[in-house]
């Protein structure tokens, strides 16, 4: 599998909105809605910020946001904040009980 | 509350394996699967497979087939993922991560091993 493509480095101002694209193939992203999106601080896990698309876990802010057009799945944050800065993942089911990442992101806040 | 704890940092020479645990606890452990993921330095993360605690079958990804194992003891509820004829680009950190029961998104991760090869 090949990772899916993100673009490598996006930077916006404080309270901005930015969106983050991740395009794959009818293979992963267009073919299920089973594509979720991973926070990562530098040295620190990731974290779960959107799934299933769209979906929100308890706990995260309504600043984030999740769409898919096609094969191209796209994260939304609103009112951006220094903490927001981050590396983000999109992660797609691939078929047959596989998985894969894209390539991440990584936000500037400055 | 769901904890993933995994073991600690290895040093390993080209051609070793290793081998990651990773102790659940908070949940019932056969009830949800368990994924491996790893990040090299300044790299991006990637998928390496996965084992379903209840019934002990695997499917691991194409790149890593003929060197992955991933295993778990339920008595001790405890994932391992085994990586042999190591490599220099092996280096990384390795997740361990649980999927959520209704979907196919990582809800409870570990902190992660560093796994470093070299000679």
């Amino acid at each position: 599998q090949s990772a899916l493509t993100q673009p490598r480095s996006v930077s916006r101002s404080p309270g901005q909105s930015v969106t983050i694209s991740c395009t794959g193939t009818s293979s992963d992203v267009g073919g299920y809605n089973y594509v979720s999106w991973y926070q990562q601080h530098p040295g620190k896990a990731p974290k779960l910020v959107i799934y299933d698309v769209t979906e929100r876990p308890s706990g995260v802010p309504d600043r984030f946001s999740g769409s898919k057009s096609g094969n191209t799945a796209s994260l939304t944050i609103s009112g951006l904040q220094a903490d927001d800065e981050a590396d983000y993942y999109c992660c797609s089911y691939a078929g047959s009980y596989t998985l894969v990442f894209g390539g991440g992101t990584k936000l500037t806040v400055l | 509350q769901v904890q993933l704890v995994q073991s600690g940092a290895e040093v390993k020479k080209p051609g070793d394996s290793v081998k990651v645990s990773c102790k659940a606890s908070g949940y019932t452990f056969t009830t949800y699967p368990m994924h491996w993921v790893r990040q090299a330095p300044g790299q991006r993360l990637e998928w390496m497979g996965w084992i379903s605690a209840g019934s002990g079958d695997t499917i691991c990804s194409q790149k890593f087939q003929d060197r992955l194992t991933i295993t778990a003891d339920t008595s001790a509820n405890t994932a391992y993922m085994i990586l042999s004829s190591l490599r220099s680009e092996d280096t990384a950190v390795y997740y361990c991560a649980r999927i959520e029961s209704t979907g196919l998104h990582f809800d409870y991760w570990g902190l992660g091993t560093l796994v470093t090869v070299s000679s």
